[in-house]
C-alpha cells in the first residue's frame, strides 16, 4: 500500500527553527508537495519538489531525498502565524496525489 | 475576490436526506476537485474533472456525485446522507489536468457537512 508518514505534532519556540519530516513510500515518484493548513481553513501551497536537493523559499525550505523517500520541511525564524497543521503530499506513478496526515505545528512564545 | 469559493460553509442535516454543496472558482482553471477531509485530516480525493474527463475515486459511494455545468463550477451532489459522511469537503482547482511540473492545487475554504 501506499503510506505518508508525518509526525503528529511538533512544539517549537518563536524566533526558533524547525524540521518537519515526511517519509513516504509510494508506487512511484512523481513529486512532493508541501501545505500549509491553518485550524478551519484551506490547504495553502508552500512548496513542490521533484528533484533531490534543497529549495529555500523566503525562511521555508523544503529538501527532498528520492533514493531515502525522505522530505523535510524547514521553518527558520519562528513566528506565531506558523502555528498550523503542515502536509506532505506525494504524486504517485498515476499522478494522484497521496496526502499525509498533517503535522501540527504549536509555536510557543 | 475569492479564488476559490465553496457553499455553504457549515451544513447540518439529518441522516436520509439529500444535500448539495457548490464550487466556483475564478481562476480561468481547467481542472477542479473534491476532496473529503476526515476527522483524522487525511484529505482523501474523491473527484477530478475537467471538461474532457471526470475521474471517480473508486472508493466513493454512488451517492455521491459531481455535477459541473460550466468549467468555473463543480458542485457536489450527495443522496440518502449517512452519519459516516460527516467530514469537511473541500474544493479546489488546479491549472489543468496535466501531470507536468507543480499543477499546484488552489482550495476552497471548506464546508463542514455534520449529518445527525
Amino acid at each position: 500500500g501506499q503510506n505518508i508518514d508525518q509526525p503528529t505534532e511538533m512544539t517549537a519556540t518563536e524566533g526558533a527553527i524547525v524540521q518537519i519530516n515526511c517519509t513516504y513510500q509510494t508506487s512511484g515518484f512523481n513529486g512532493l508537495f508541501w501545505y500549509q493548513q491553518h485550524a478551519g481553513e484551506a490547504p495553502t501551497f508552500l512548496s513542490y519538489n521533484v528533484l533531490d536537493g534543497l529549495e529555500e523559499k523566503g525562511r521555508f525550505s523544503s529538501f527532498l531525498s528520492r533514493s531515502k523517500g525522505y522530505s523535510y520541511l524547514l521553518l527558520k525564524e519562528l513566528q506565531m502565524k506558523d502555528s498550523a497543521s503542515y502536509l506532505c503530499a506525494v504524486r504517485d506513478s498515476d499522478y494522484q496525489l497521496i496526502w499525509g496526515a498533517g503535522t501540527k505545528l504549536i509555536i510557543k512564545p | 475576490d475569492t479564488a476559490v469559493s465553496q457553499t455553504p460553509k457549515y451544513l447540518v442535516t439529518q441522516m436520509g436526506n439529500d444535500k448539495s454543496i457548490k464550487c466556483e472558482q475564478n481562476l480561468g482553471h481547467d481542472t477542479m476537485y473534491w476532496y473529503k477531509q476526515d476527522s483524522k485530516k487525511f484529505l482523501k480525493i474523491m473527484f477530478s474533472y475537467n471538461n474532457k474527463e471526470l475521474i471517480i475515486n473508486e472508493t466513493v459511494p454512488n451517492r455521491f456525485s459531481p455535477k459541473s455545468p460550466d468549467k468555473a463550477h463543480l458542485n457536489l451532489h450527495i443522496n440518502s446522507l449517512e452519519l459516516g459522511d460527516s467530514a469537511v469537503y473541500f474544493c479546489a482547482s488546479s491549472q489543468d489536468g496535466t501531470n507536468s511540473g507543480a499543477n499546484v492545487l488552489t482550495f476552497g475554504a471548506g464546508s463542514r457537512l455534520t449529518v445527525l
